[in-house]
């Protein structure tokens, strides 16, 4: 199933430069993007969302931009802290379904 | 914060075993969800529950598969008779309400079958 796709397994930024995440998806139906930081032994956690009638949502140092036309959406984080390296998962839905696609991940690890 | 929380945190069972995972959502949260995350690969969506029965399932969630929400408060998956490709971490997630609302995860269960 490969309908989310995150191309980079890994991202290296050095403190206080931006960090872009970025992702892909198929699937036209999807309506609600979302993106989920995770720390090795926890489960994922919610960092940012954006709706399809959207095309930026910001919160603090995290912006998620969507290009519908172009299926991609992307996570700035600015300025990148060295508590920010995780992984990093996007995941897409449709409203009126019941699930919730992942891509694989980006490791994203910031140098002090 | 309410959080939703997963026992056991690490299950070992010998193949072939049924096993039960178990989570409690966040108490005012209506939908719930189990997934999974084999070592090194992607979460991978397992299955959904509202208003008690199955709203979406994925082909991984065949018939050695089930969940239940036995008492108002847990939500459990059951594998019926494991297999050594079932080993991964299994995570449990609710939702408040569908409307453009994220999912809460839990910390996981980590499956090992022998």
């Amino acid at each position: 199933d490969q309908q989310v796709k995150q191309n980079s397994p890994s991202l290296s930024v050095q403190e206080g430069r931006i960090s872009i995440l970025n992702c892909d998806y198929t699937n036209s139906m999807f309506d609600y993007f979302l993106w989920y930081k995770k720390y090795p032994a926890e489960g994922p956690t919610f960092l940012i969302s954006i709706s399809s009638i959207k095309d930026k949502n910001e919160d603090g140092r995290f912006t998620v931009f969507l290009n519908k036309s172009a299926k991609h959406l992307s996570l700035h984080i600015v300025p990148s802290q060295p508590g920010d390296s995780a992984v990093y998962f996007c995941a897409a839905e449709n409203t009126g379904g019941f699930k919730t696609i992942f891509g694989a991940g980006t490791r994203l690890f910031v140098k002090a | 914060e309410p959080e939703v929380t997963q026992t056991p945190s690490h299950q070992v069972t010998q193949m072939g075993q049924e096993v039960i995972l178990r989570c409690v959502p966040i108490s005012n949260h209506l939908y719930f969800y189990w997934y999974r995350q084999i070592l090194g690969q992607k979460v991978e969506f397992l299955v959904s529950f509202y208003n008690n029965e199955i709203s979406e399932k994925s082909e991984i969630f065949d018939d050695q598969f089930s969940v239940e929400r036995p008492d108002g408060s847990n939500f459990t998956l059951k594998i019926r008779s494991t297999k050594l490709e079932d080993s991964a971490m299994y995570f449990c997630a609710s939702r408040e309400d569908y409307s453009n609302q994220p999912q809460h995860f839990g910390d996981g269960t980590r499956l090992s079958i022998l």
